[in-house]
């Protein structure tokens, strides 16, 4: 079964340097990656997907993906105290033919003003 | 504009007691998931449907069932509620290939 592994557990950075989160998975035919935001007691919210090695940039977050290495990562770019959150990174298997995604428990972002 | 509405938002429950979460999405998506998430962790997925009147097994499928009756609505049924089914609950709907819109959860307490 696909195991998905986020880290750090929880980071703290200042307002407007660069956050940088990682995520490991197990299974090397994953096909589809996403970076989900979670604000305290809300829904998630999809923040990029990327579905081949490289870089994908939507807005200030940037997803850089290595399937070689079982790791993807996401970038935020100026974060703000409005990007305290969780962090979730959720991977699709391969043949999965119905968008099952597989979740990491999460990095804990908190932005400093 | 895209929507999946759950409710209730939050419910207290008895040991042993039914317990039913329900799931309406606005979406025209044919997917629709049940997905758990305990404190610290991060999401895991009970049950998912993929077509009207069917629905598959997800990895913790033990102790929960679920309901399709419609394209639009999909329950999540906990026969006898236990002490270790107290999580947040997550349904989400998607369509092949796109990210899956997640509605903003039911916290289930069972007492």
């Amino acid at each position: 079964q696909q195991k998905v592994q986020q880290s750090p557990e929880s980071l703290t950075v200042s307002e407007g340097a660069m956050a940088s989160l990682n995520c490991t998975f197990s299974d090397g035919t994953s096909n589809n990656f996403r970076w989900y935001r979670q604000h305290s007691a809300k829904g998630l919210e999809v923040l990029v997907s990327i579905f081949s090695d490289g870089e994908k940039e939507e807005g200030r977050f940037t997803a850089h993906l290595n399937r070689a290495n079982l790791h993807v990562s996401l970038h935020i770019r100026e974060p703000q105290p409005s990007d305290s959150a969780v962090y979730l990174c959720a991977v699709s298997m391969k043949g999965s033919n119905y968008n099952v995604l597989y979740f990491g428990s999460g990095t804990k972002l908190t932005v400093e003003p | 504009e895209a929507a999946v509405t759950q409710s209730p938002r939050s419910k207290v429950a008895v040991t042993g007691g039914k317990v039913t979460l329900s799931c309406h999405q606005t979406n025209n998506h044919d997917y629709m998931y049940w997905y758990r998430q305990d404190t610290g962790h991060g999401l895991r997925l009970i049950h998912y449907s993929y077509v009207a009147d069917s629905t598959e097994k997800g990895d913790i499928p033990d102790g929960y069932k679920a309901s399709r009756p419609s394209q639009e609505n999909f329950s999540l049924i906990l026969e006898l509620a236990s002490l270790s089914q107290t999580a947040v609950y997550f349904c989400a709907s998607s369509d092949d290939g796109s990210a899956p819109l997640f509605g903003e959860g039911t916290r289930l307490s069972v007492l």
